[in-house]
């Protein structure tokens, strides 16, 4: 079992919608949640991390954490063409000195 | 500005060849990481280091060795390279003020290995 999964996409919205990206984790320990931005052929860029139960927005983007359900989820509004690109999903858990990283899922937003 | 960097950008090197991968980093963290990363197999941890004396393998070293030479460099060898090496290699850095898990990366070196 992975310890971060992500559905690997791709998830197509049209322009100006809500973009909603999932991600569980296996570790029940895990304590902090990261989710990263990667576009085609470059490095990834961290975008939200969140810690808490609860919602954490910065702009345009909801991170969403669900510990009970060990389920994270980003929320993209208002949706842009440039939103295109992977996105990570990450967690560290206490026990161990690394963040583990899901495969991504590829986000397509259509004009 | 603050900054992690990487060089080579691209190598393409051939088999049974010793290579080098350099990152250097302004951001005055003490935690530096080196990742390989593969179509379908997501970002995967090849060594990691929390200080210029802490040196730790991830979960796939084999093939690999690292020099931390100072706060802010680390690198990345290849004794002796092979095909399934091929892969875009990144460095990453944690740690200041914020999360130290808060990771950051530089913009990747593309290996091929003939």
């Amino acid at each position: 079992q992975k310890e971060v999964e992500q559905n690997s996409g791709p998830l197509s919205v049209p322009e100006g919608a809500i973009a909603s990206l999932n991600c569980t984790y296996s570790d029940r320990v895990s304590q902090s949640f990261f989710w990263y931005r990667q576009y085609s052929g470059k490095s990834p860029e961290l975008i939200m991390s969140i810690y808490s139960n609860g919602d954490k927005e910065d702009g345009r983007f909801t991170a969403q954490l669900n510990k009970a359900s060990q389920y994270v989820s980003l929320l993209i509004r208002d949706s842009q063409p440039s939103d295109s690109a992977t996105y990570l999903c990450a967690a560290h858990s206490g026990g161990y000195q690394k963040v583990t990283f899901g495969t991504g899922t590829k986000l397509q937003v259509i004009p | 500005d603050a900054d992690v960097t990487q060089t080579p950008r691209n190598r393409i090197t051939k088999t049974g060849k010793r290579i080098m991968l350099e990152c250097s980093q302004t951001k005055g963290h003490d935690r530096m990481y080196w990742y390989r990363q593969d179509p379908g197999l997501g970002l995967r941890l090849i060594y990691y280091s929390f200080d210029v004396k802490d040196i730790n393998k991830g979960e796939i070293s084999d093939g690999y060795s690292v020099s931390r030479q100072a706060q802010a460099k680390f690198s990345l060898s290849l004794e002796s390279a092979i095909p399934n090496q091929t892969a875009l290699y990144f460095c990453a850095t944690s740690g200041g003020s914020g999360n130290i898990y808060e990771q950051f990366f530089g913009p990747g070196t593309r290996l091929t290995v003939l």
